[in-house]
């Protein structure tokens, strides 16, 4: 079955570094891979999404590359704010259902 | 527009209570969906409906029951609420087409 490995947490960045979580995932077929975000008590919002292979999502300086030959998504951003502060999940949607597989997540905190 | 939209916010229930969470969505979308998050396991399906009528398990349906009311409501039920059955759950519903989910704000719930 599909399964995603995200790298585990927390992580502790000071404002402006380098951000990058590891993705990987196992599936069938060509899913569609995706990240999501969820801020300090709220719901998950999409982040960015790429729908095939060497595709890029972007989103508020943050890119993620799907890498099919080494079955990879990962999260990079160059300049992290604190308001990126937050649990960041992998997804993978595959097959006829549409059913999203998530990875465990992993919390990001900046600071100033 | 509210999304997706879900009551309680906050549920405290002992053991052998039952409750029903509350889920409706304003997109028109067909597919919707519950998931349960608990730390350290990312989010898992209990049940999903990709239509008004018909409704499926996801990976952890046990001690669930769910209702497709319409097109819009989506509710949760728990029979006899049991201590393992305390964690955030989530709604969440897709367009036709489309891979990407949106969420609702979750229940936070806890069975003593």
């Amino acid at each position: 079955g599909n399964s995603v490995t995200q790298m585990e947490g927390p992580v502790t960045l000071s404002e402006e570094a380098f951000l990058t979580i590891n993705c990987t995932y196992t599936a069938t077929g060509y899913p569609s891979l995706f990240w999501y975000v969820q801020y300090p008590g709220e719901g998950l919002q999409l982040l960015l999404k790429a729908t095939k292979a060497d595709d890029k999502g972007s989103n508020k300086g943050f890119e993620a590359t799907y890498r099919k030959e080494t079955t990879s998504f990962h999260l990079e951003k160059g300049s992290v704010q604190v308001s990126d502060s937050a649990v960041y999940f992998c997804a993978l949607s595959g097959g006829s259902n549409y059913k999203l597989t998530f990875g465990k997540g992993t919390l990001l905190t900046v600071n100033p | 527009n509210a999304g997706v939209t879900q009551t309680p916010k906050f549920q405290v229930l002992k053991t052998g209570q039952s409750m029903t969470l509350q889920c409706a969505q304003d997109m028109n979308h067909n597919s919707m969906y519950w998931y349960r998050q608990d730390p350290g396991m990312g989010l898992r399906l209990i049940y999903y409906s990709a239509s008004e009528g018909t409704t499926d398990k996801g990976e952890v349906p046990n001690g669930y029951n769910v209702s497709r009311l319409n097109k819009r409501e989506f509710s949760l039920r728990l029979e006899s609420a049991a201590p393992s059955q305390t964690s955030v759950y989530f709604c969440a519903s897709r367009t036709e087409g489309d891979y990407e989910q949106y969420f609702g704000p979750g229940t936070r719930l806890t069975v003593t």
